[in-house]
This record gives structure tokens, sequence and C-alpha cells, in this order.
């Protein structure tokens, strides 16, 4: 099956500073790419969506100038939390999908922890 | 009201026992219907999906979903301790936007 990657896996860093996450489809083209952010025991919610070479889309609430996203090739995004403060801390899964209409089925990284001191 | 909403248990059960998880939706746009398994700290992978109404099984997992009613479930049968995991289920209305469920914790005892 296709395989995504994000790197780190687990970061730590003080209040004030940004963090970049990186997302990963090792073994196929990624068309479109999800940022999710999950809190302990809560479900997935939707960030943002971006299409490489076009800006992202943002769901409602979510601020794009504290959470940059790059989809700068078809198989790498990142996700850069700029002026990381402790209530950032959580957990940051994104997802990549070929999308070519119909079922558009999206594979999972295996997440980042995100704890900001 | 939640577009999808889902028991967060937690759920209990004794090893071998026939488990029950279930979503209901309100949207009838959606047509795809997946269920995910995330251990525990890890991303969410894929168990299933089905399109429209009907049964769907794979080896010990069975995903069932009535559009009718508006409701998915997914069942497990002889279950093991290794199934112990959050199950989540999501809708996908073919606009590429996942939209899931709390997740439901599931601790299967030995």
């Amino acid at each position: 099956g296709a395989v995504v990657s994000q790197h780190p896996s687990r970061v730590i860093c003080k209040s004030g500073t940004s963090v970049k996450i990186e997302c990963r489809s090792l073994d196929f083209q990624a068309t479109t790419m999800f940022w999710y952010r999950q809190f302990p025991k809560k479900s997935l919610m939707l960030m943002a969506t971006s299409n490489e070479g076009s800006k992202a889309t943002y769901e409602q609430g979510v601020e794009k100038d504290k959470f940059l996203i790059n989809h700068a090739s078809l198989t790498l995004s990142t996700l850069t939390v700029t002026s990381a403060h402790p209530e950032d801390s959580s957990f940051y899964i994104c997802s990549a999908s070929s999308g070519a209409g119909g079922y558009n089925e999206q594979f999972f990284g295996p997440g980042t922890r995100l704890t900001v001191l | 009201q939640k577009e999808v909403e889902q028991d967060p248990g937690p759920l209990s059960v004794p090893e071998g026992a026939i488990v029950s998880l279930n979503c209901t939706y309100s949207n009838s746009a959606f047509q795809y219907f997946m269920w995910y398994r995330q251990y525990s700290r890890k991303g969410p992978e894929l168990l299933m999906y089905t399109y429209s109404s009907g049964n769907k099984e794979d080896g010990r997992f069975t995903a069932q979903v009535d559009k009718s009613s508006k409701y998915i479930s997914l069942f497990i049968r002889d279950s093991q301790p290794s199934d112990s995991a959050t199950y989540l289920c999501a809708t996908d209305s073919g606009t590429y936007k996942y939209i899931f469920g709390t997740g439901t914790r599931l601790k299967v005892l030995a």
C-alpha cells in the first residue's frame, strides 16, 4: 500500500519558536495533502487542504498565518507552526491522496507529537 | 448536530467476543464510508471502505451501511487483544474532505 512519512515524529520546543513538520508520500504522487490536528481522546480535525503548487485552503477557525502550509512538490508538504504556544501542543497528522475522482483514498502519516513548553 | 456521531466508549469486551461499533451521520450526500483503526500515538490506518448501502466483509471485519437510516457499523468477529485500539468512522461526499467521528476506544481483554 501507499506509504506516507512524517518528520519529526516528536518535537519539543520553547514558546515563541517556530516548528516545521514534513509530510512525504514515498511511493506515489500526492496531488492533494491534508493536515489534521488531534487532541487527546478526540477525533481528527481537518486544518487545511493543499494542492501541489497552489495555496492551501484552510478550514474555518484555523489561522493561516500561524499554520503555514507549503506543498512544493507532488511528494512533499510542510506545516510550520509559527510562534508556537503551549495551546498549540497537539498531535499533527498529515494525509495524502492521488485524487482521481470518485473515492479519494487518503493515506495517513504516523503523526507528529508537538509539545510547546 | 455533528455531521458524524460516534460513541467514544470505552468499550471493553472479552477475547473472542463479537464487537459492534456504530456511527450515525446527518448528510444524505455522503457516499463513501470508511473505518479506520488507530493505535495510541499512531496515525490511522484504513480497515475498510464501502460505497452506498450494503455489507462488505474482509476476514474478521464486516462493514455495514444503511443509508436509509444514515447508520454505519463495523463488526469484529473473534476479537483479539491486538484489536484493542480506537476505531474511527469517516465519510467522504466525494469532495476530497473526510469527516471523522470522535472514535470509539475498544479494549479486548485476554
